[in-house]
């Protein structure tokens, strides 16, 4: 059974430029969030998916957008990047009305 | 809004012997759940652990226990007999029923195991 996955492993852009992440959820799931961690600092929340709609949403601006498939996969799309948005991202699946959440290896994303 | 501390940067233990974890959290809502995580330099983050705030007794898995105090509001993270691989980051998380259950992250404690 495969868990949670994530593609890229890692990614450097430069500022100004524009970055998708991808992330495969556990099978079983249904449900897809996106964390952000800077370094020393814990995951902050930045989205959920369910049913192919955004769920819920962080403090985190409008550059940030993802997109949930109809097989439960994710995206995470990040415009107009800034040297800030380097990061690990760690998508996170789970069943709707459970609270565990799986997570992914995550996206080492560095923006020059 | 719910906040999650973690106020041991890093912590040392010899193999073999228990180890404690502090968390304490804030949130005004009656229903909720404390969560920890294991972060190794790998960067996935692996569950160790749940405890709802309406269970009564302190959640237990393997060698992890968590000492639930609901009144103090903290859910310390308690490893017994340490082992090499236990070195790595450990995060405490809460989701609430006003925040539908998203987690809040602590900073998380580094816990490095000596032989």
């Amino acid at each position: 059974d495969a868990g949670v996955t994530q593609s890229p492993t890692h990614l450097i852009k430069t500022r100004g430029q524009q970055v998708t992440l991808r992330c495969s959820p556990k099978s079983g799931h249904d449900t897809v969030s996106w964390y952000q961690q800077a370094l020393g600092q814990g995951p902050q929340f930045i989205f959920q998916y369910y049913e192919e709609e955004e769920r819920q949403r962080g403090n985190f601006p409008d550059r940030f957008s993802g997109h949930q498939f109809p097989n439960y996969s994710s995206e995470l799309n990040v415009n107009a990047l800034l040297l800030g948005d380097s990061a690990l991202y760690l998508c996170a699946s789970s069943s709707r009305g459970l609270n565990e959440q799986f997570f992914g290896p995550g996206t080492r994303l560095t923006v020059l | 809004a719910q906040k999650i501390t973690q106020t041991q940067p890093g912590m040392f233990v010899q193999e073999k012997e228990a180890v404690t974890l502090d968390c304490t959290y804030d949130t005004s809502d009656p229903s909720y759940g404390l969560f920890w995580y294991k972060q190794p330099s790998s960067g996935e983050m692996i569950f160790l652990i749940y405890q709802g705030s309406y269970d009564q007794q302190n959640a237990t898995e393997g060698r992890y226990s968590l000492n639930f105090q609901k009144a103090r509001k903290s859910a310390n993270l308690v490893i017994s007999a340490s082992q090499l691989g236990d070195s790595a980051m450990y995060f405490c998380a809460m989701g609430s029923s006003g925040g539908s259950y998203i987690p809040t992250f602590g900073r998380g404690t580094s816990l490095i195991v000596h032989p």
